[in-house]
C-alpha cells in the first residue's frame, strides 16, 4: 500500500512569490495535516483538513492556506514568501477518527526561499 | 500553554547499549502521547503511542515507552541499540479536544558508536 506522497521534493522560490505544495494521503484516509519543520523552531502544526473542510489551524499568518480536494488530496499554498518560510513541509494523513488518531507522514517538501 | 520538553538535544550511545530518551509534557489532563522517529531526509515514522490503560507500551523496532502520570513523563527506551537506530526522535502530544494538533518536542538526535 502506498504511503503519503508529497510533491515536489524540493522547491526554490524567490521572496514575494507564491509556493504550492501537494500531498496525497494514504488510500482510505480522509484527514490531511500540514506541519512546518524549520531549523531551530522544530515541528509546528499548520493546518488540518478533513472531508474537504479546514478543521484546525496553527499559529501561522493567513498567507498560509490550503485546501482539500474531493479525492482527499491536499494543497498548501504559501503567499508572499518570506525568507523565514524556508523549511521542510511535512504532510500527514489519518483515518479522521476522534482523538489520538495515528498520523502517517510523507517525506516532505523542502522549500527554499531566496 | 501546553508544551513538550525533550531535555536532551543529542545523545551518543554505543551499539548494543541500552537507551532512554526523555520526554516531559505540560498538560492538565492525560493527553494522547506519541513517539516518532525521523531518519535523515525522511518523514516521521510512528514508533508507539499511549492513550490509556497499561502505562508501558510496546512499539515497533523493539522500542517501548512508559507513561508516568506523577512525573508527566513518557520516556522512550530500547534495551539494545543498533546502528540503524541513529536518527532523530520526537515526542508528541495531542491535547484532548484539539484533534489533529500534535505538539512536538524539539527532538533528540541519537548517534550510535560502533
Amino acid at each position: 500500500e502506498a504511503g503519503v506522497t508529497q510533491s515536489p521534493t524540493h522547491l526554490i522560490k524567490t521572496r514575494g512569490q507564491q509556493a504550492t505544495l501537494r500531498c496525497s494521503p494514504i488510500s482510505g484516509h480522509t484527514s490531511v495535516y500540514w506541519y512546518q519543520q524549520a531549523l531551530g523552531l522544530g515541528l509546528q502544526f499548520l493546518l488540518w483538513y478533513d472531508e474537504g473542510e479546514e478543521r484546525n489551524r496553527g499559529n501561522f499568518p493567513p498567507r498560509f492556506s490550503g485546501r482539500q480536494f474531493p479525492n482527499y488530496s491536499s494543497e498548501l499554498n504559501v503567499n508572499a514568501l518570506e525568507l523565514e518560510d524556508s523549511a521542510l513541509y511535512l504532510c500527514a494523513s489519518s483515518l479522521g477518527l476522534a482523538g489520538g488518531d495515528e498520523q502517517y507522514f510523507g517525506p516532505g517538501t523542502r522549500l527554499t526561499v531566496t | 500553554a501546553q508544551s513538550v520538553t525533550q531535555p536532551d538535544i543529542h545523545i551518543t550511545v554505543s551499539e548494543g547499549a541500552s537507551l532512554e530518551l526523555r520526554c516531559n509534557y505540560s498538560y492538565g489532563a492525560t493527553p494522547y502521547l506519541f513517539w516518532y522517529v525521523q531518519s535523515p531526509g525522511q518523514g516521521l515514522q510512528l514508533l508507539l503511542k499511549y492513550f490509556s490503560g497499561d502505562t508501558l507500551v510496546q512499539g515497533i523496532k523493539g522500542f517501548e515507552a512508559e507513561f508516568k502520570r506523577s512525573q508527566s513523563s513518557f520516556n522512550l527506551r530500547k534495551p539494545s541499540v543498533h546502528w540503524s537506530d541513529a536518527a532523530e526522535y520526537f515526542c508528541a502530544v495531542e491535547r484532548g479536544g484539539s484533534q489533529g494538533n500534535l505538539i512536538f518536542g524539539k527532538g533528540t538526535k541519537l548517534s550510535v558508536k560502533p
